[in-house]
C-alpha cells in the first residue's frame, strides 16, 4: 500500500554509465516530481512534470532527463553518470488543484529515496 | 547565501520536552512555507503548509507559526516522543519550481 515507491533503492556504478531510476505513485496525483539530496542535505528540486507540462530546473545537466511512460510513473533516466552524479534521489507526487498558479498549498508524498554512488 | 535559514543545526532534548524550531527567509515573492519532517534513510513527510494569510497551523503536537513581515517561521514540537528524533526541514517557495529548503535542523529526543 506504498503511496510512492521508488526503485532500485540502493544503486552502485561505474563513471560513465546510463542509468535509470523507477518511481510509481499509487495516490492518483497528477504532478510528479524529481528531487536531489545531496551530501549536505540540501534537497534541490530538479523536475516537476504533469500530462501538461515539464518544468526543468535550469540548473540540472541535460544528462538527467525524466521518461512518463504514463500518469502514474516518472522514471529519471542519467546518462554518462559522473562522481558528482552521488547523492540520495526522491521521488514525490501531488495534485494539484486547478490551474498551476502562485499560490500552491498541495501536498507532496515523497518516495523513500534512491542512494546512488558512482564510482 | 541560502535564502532558507534554519537553526539551530542540531538539538538535543530530553523526552517530554518542548522544543522550538527557527526558518529564516529571503525568498521574494512569497507564496507558501512548509516544514517536513525526513527520518534517517526516509524520504521528507509533510508536516504543514502555510500561505502568507496564515499564521498559525498545527498537526497534532506540532505548530507551526508564520510572520510573513518579518519572513520568520517556527516549528514548535510539545511533549517530545523519542520518534520525533528526525531532521526538520522549512521551504520556501515563489512557485513549485522555485522552491528553497533549508538546511535543516537535526533533533534528536532522548529518554
Amino acid at each position: 500500500d506504498t503511496a510512492v515507491s521508488q526503485t532500485p533503492k540502493y544503486l552502485v556504478t561505474q563513471m560513465g554509465n546510463d542509468k535509470s531510476i523507477k518511481c510509481e505513485q499509487n495516490l492518483g496525483h497528477d504532478t510528479m516530481y524529481w528531487y536531489k539530496q545531496d551530501s549536505k542535505k540540501f534537497l534541490k528540486i530538479m523536475f516537476s512534470y504533469n500530462n501538461k507540462e515539464l518544468i526543468i530546473n535550469e540548473t540540472v545537466p541535460n544528462r538527467f532527463s525524466p521518461k512518463s511512460p504514463d500518469k502514474a510513473h516518472l522514471n529519471l533516466h542519467i546518462n554518462s553518470l559522473e562522481l558528482g552524479d552521488s547523492a540520495v534521489y526522491f521521488c514525490a507526487s501531488s495534485q494539484v488543484p486547478g490551474q498551476w498558479g502562485p499560490v500552491r498549498t498541495d501536498t507532496q508524498y515523497f518516495g523513500p529515496g534512491t542512494r546512488l554512488t558512482v564510482l | 547565501k541560502n535564502q532558507v535559514e534554519q537553526s539551530p543545526q542540531s538539538l538535543i532534548i530530553l523526552e517530554g520536552k518542548n522544543c522550538t524550531l527557527q526558518c529564516n527567509y529571503t525568498v521574494s515573492p512569497f507564496s507558501n512555507l512548509r516544514w517536513y519532517k525526513q527520518d534517517t534513510g526516509r524520504g521528507p513527510v509533510s508536516l504543514t503548509i502555510m500561505t502568507f494569510s496564515e499564521n498559525t497551523k498545527s498537526n497534532g503536537r506540532y505548530t507551526a507559526t508564520l510572520d510573513a513581515d518579518t519572513k520568520q517561521s517556527s516549528l514548535h514540537i510539545t511533549a517530545s516522543q523519542l520518534s520525533d528524533s528526525a531532521s526538520y526541514i522549512c521551504v520556501v517557495s515563489a512557485d513549485i519550481d522555485d522552491m528553497r529548503f533549508g538546511a535543516g535542523t537535526r533533533l534528536t529526543v532522548k529518554p
